[in-house]
């Protein structure tokens, strides 16, 4: 069945380091991929997206692209914030008709000043 | 525009008892999706319901059911609450739930399972 894989956190970088989460996903056909924040007490926000393979979404700093050779979607920023302390979490869409989106199991990300 | 809002924020419940969430999606939006976020398990689908139909289910006990209004405001219920039922439930509504469609996300409520 589909899936999606994402790097174990949590990851602590210092401001202004540069920021890679890894997500690789399984899937038949070619699901949107996106990347949800989650700050502390709060719900999911989308964060970006992409909807067919070598689309580059991005938001905010961030940025990742759709690489279907590699099946994966990592997250990228050049210079991480304190305020980007969050968890983040890969979801792709079921093509399979189901209606559902399945998430990575999310990666907290901790960024010290 | 109003987001997608959640009743109760917090709960606190007993072994046993039973609990009912409810979830007001935003303006339009005619799909309403569930999830359980647990740390062991991060986002487990529950089910999601479109014009009052629900049009799949995750792997849950038939503990956890849910409904869909004329207006789309969605319930779930959980009947004979464990102590594993304690977790943050999220809803997300979209405009048809489809592939390409964003999931906006609730606050979600916190069940605490005494």
């Amino acid at each position: 069945g589909n899936s999606v894989t994402q790097m174990e956190g949590p990851v602590t970088l210092s401001e202004e380091a540069f920021l890679t989460i890894n997500c690789t996903y399984t899937a038949t056909g070619y699901p949107s991929l996106f990347w949800y924040v989650q700050y502390p007490g709060e719900g999911l926000q989308l964060l970006l997206k992409a909807t067919k393979a070598d689309d580059k979404g991005s938001n905010k700093g961030f940025e990742a692209t759709y690489r279907k050779e590699t099946t994966s979607f990592h997250l990228e920023k050049g210079s991480v914030q304190v305020s980007d302390s969050a968890v983040y979490f890969c979801a792709l869409s079921d093509l399979s008709g189901t209606y559902k989106y399945i998430f990575g199991t999310g990666t907290r990300l901790k960024v010290l000043a | 525009k109003a987001g997608v809002t959640q009743t109760p924020r917090y709960l606190i419940k007993t072994r046993g008892q039973q609990v009912t969430l409810s979830c007001s999606p935003i303006s339009g939006h005619r799909s309403v999706s569930w999830y359980q976020q647990t740390p062991g398990q991060g986002l487990q689908f529950l089910f999601e319901y479109f014009s009052e139909t629900q049009r799949n289910k995750g792997n849950f006990p038939g503990r956890f059911s849910g409904r869909q209004f004329s207006n789309s405001r969605s319930e779930m219920n959980v009947s004979t609450l464990e102590l594993g039922d304690s977790a943050l439930y999220l809803c997300a509504s979209s405009i048809t739930g489809t592939a390409n469609n964003e999931q906006f996300f609730g606050p979600g409520t916190r069940l605490t399972v005494l």
